[in-house]
């Protein structure tokens, strides 16, 4: 079973803090890296999917980058806010190709 | 913008009891999967389908049963609710797992009793 490892397990940060978090993958037989955030009673919703090494892809405050050689992607948050307030979610394809392994998530809290 | 649409939202069970979670997606997508999500376990793959007709299992699949008899609708049985099966579900779709995001429903809360 593909083991996909997120770190720290949760964090807190005071509004305007910028912050980061890691995803840890096995390097082989990548094909693809998927970030998603979740807020607390919603569902999940997908924020990057990343595919070649060294891509960085930016959505506002949020960006991301990849390494898949080394088997690991960092989020980053630039200047944190209350609303950044989520559960932040890696996943990776199985082996098969078929379905997505998530890791266990980063739980990230910013205090006003 | 319906997207992917999961019934019931909550349902309270007595262990035993059987019944049928329906996840339905109006995307056209050719994936669909139905996980749980439990307190430090994130997101558990139960059963996933790459198609109308065909199911396949995941990680946590026991107790569990799935189909998939239409390309958009995709249900989640449990033939003998246990307390063990208490827990958050969420349906997702996607147009292929490897470089397409999954779309999620507003999930179903489950307990047994």
């Amino acid at each position: 079973i593909l083991n996909v490892e997120q770190s720290p397990q949760s964090l807190h940060v005071q509004e305007g803090d910028s912050t980061n978090f890691t995803c840890s993958f096995p390097s082989s037989n990548f094909y693809a890296l998927h970030w998603y955030r979740w807020e607390t009673a919603k569902s999940p919703e997908a924020l990057f999917v990343m595919t070649l090494n060294g891509d960085e892809k930016k959505k506002g405050r949020i960006s991301a980058t990849l390494n898949t050689k080394e088997g690991y992607s960092y989020l980053y948050i630039k200047g944190s806010q209350p609303e950044d307030s989520a559960t932040y979610l890696c996943a990776l394809p199985n082996q098969a190709g078929t379905a997505l392994i998530f890791g266990k998530g980063t739980t990230l809290s910013v205090s006003s | 913008n319906a997207g992917v649409t999961q019934t019931p939202k909550f349902r309270v069970l007595k262990t035993g009891q059987s019944m049928t979670l329906l996840c339905a997606q109006d995307m056209n997508h050719e994936y669909m999967y139905w996980y749980r999500q439990d307190p430090g376990m994130g997101l558990r793959l139960i059963h996933y389908s790459v198609g109308e007709g065909t199911t396949a299992k995941g990680e946590v699949p026991d107790g569990y049963n799935v189909s998939r008899l239409k390309k958009q609708n995709f249900l989640l049985g449990l033939e003998s609710a246990a307390p063990s099966q208490t827990s958050v579900y969420f349906c997702a779709s996607s147009y292929g797992p490897l470089n397409q995001p999954q779309h999620f429903g507003d999930g179903t809360r489950l307990s047994i009793l």
